[in-house]
């Protein structure tokens, strides 16, 4: 079975500062997808990023990017010039390639930005 | 429609009752998921549909849980009986539910039901 793991229950980070999420999971597959959501205070789910394991290549969307290494099965999140609007909590989650396939989420960790 | 959109978005119920909890998936997506959600945890997988069917129910924790989706749309998840560990948020997702590779199927959460057992 799968499973994620985020060992970081709370992080914080001052405004404009750089900080990373880190994330890491355990699987026997060798082709899957990469998620982090963010879930603020409303508490929707949102997709911030996803990487397939496939590619080498980091994901990066504006202000947010990943360090996929995937020998070492870690996957963090680096949110630069950080926004009071980026406090939330951030879940990592893993998707097994395939149709229909469910996402794997780890405990999640809270985000708070000091102004 | 435009999104995931789930009703009622609180319940709050007494120990032993029935609830039936709702969810509109993207219209034109053919496969729905049911999560649950416990305070200060990641979502957990409950089961999926593709279309009407239901492949996967693993997830429901005991028989008091189901779900169906009778015309391949709407789904509802009922839980019977209700006990105070069902107290959780319930999210569905929906996705496009295409073959091939997983990511092109990204799931789009609805707002959740925050289900309060009293």
């Amino acid at each position: 079975a799968q499973t994620v793991t985020q060992s970081q229950p709370e992080m914080s980070v001052q405004e404009a500062e750089t900080v990373t999420l880190s994330c890491t999971y355990d699987t026997s597959e060798s082709d899957y997808y990469l998620f982090w959501y963010k879930q603020p205070p409303s508490r929707q789910m949102i997709l911030v990023i996803r990487q397939e394991a496939y590619k080498q290549q980091n994901a990066t969307e504006n202000r947010f990017s990943v360090n996929f290494q995937k020998a070492a099965k870690s996957f963090s999140l680096k949110i630069s010039d950080s926004q009071l609007g980026d406090a939330a909590m951030y879940f990592c989650a893993y998707q097994l390639t395939g149709a229909n396939s469910k996402l794997t989420f780890g405990k999640g960790i809270t985000l708070s930005v000091r102004p | 429609g435009a999104g995931v959109s789930q009703s009622p978005r609180y319940k709050v119920t007494k120990r032993g009752q029935d609830v039936t909890l709702r969810c509109d998936p993207i219209s034109s997506h053919a496969t729905l998921y049911w999560y649950q959600q416990a305070l200060g945890q990641g979502p957990e997988f409950l089961t999926y549909f593709n279309y009407e069917a239901q492949p996967d129910k693993s997830g429901l924790p005991s028989d008091r849980f189901s779900a169906e989706r009778p015309e391949g749309s709407i789904s509802t998840l009922t839980i019977q009986r209700t006990e105070q560990r069902d107290s959780a948020m319930y999210r569905c997702a929906s996705s496009r539910g295409t073959s091939g590779r997983a990511g092109t199927d990204t799931q789009y959460f609805g707002p959740g039901t925050r289900l309060t057992v009293l």
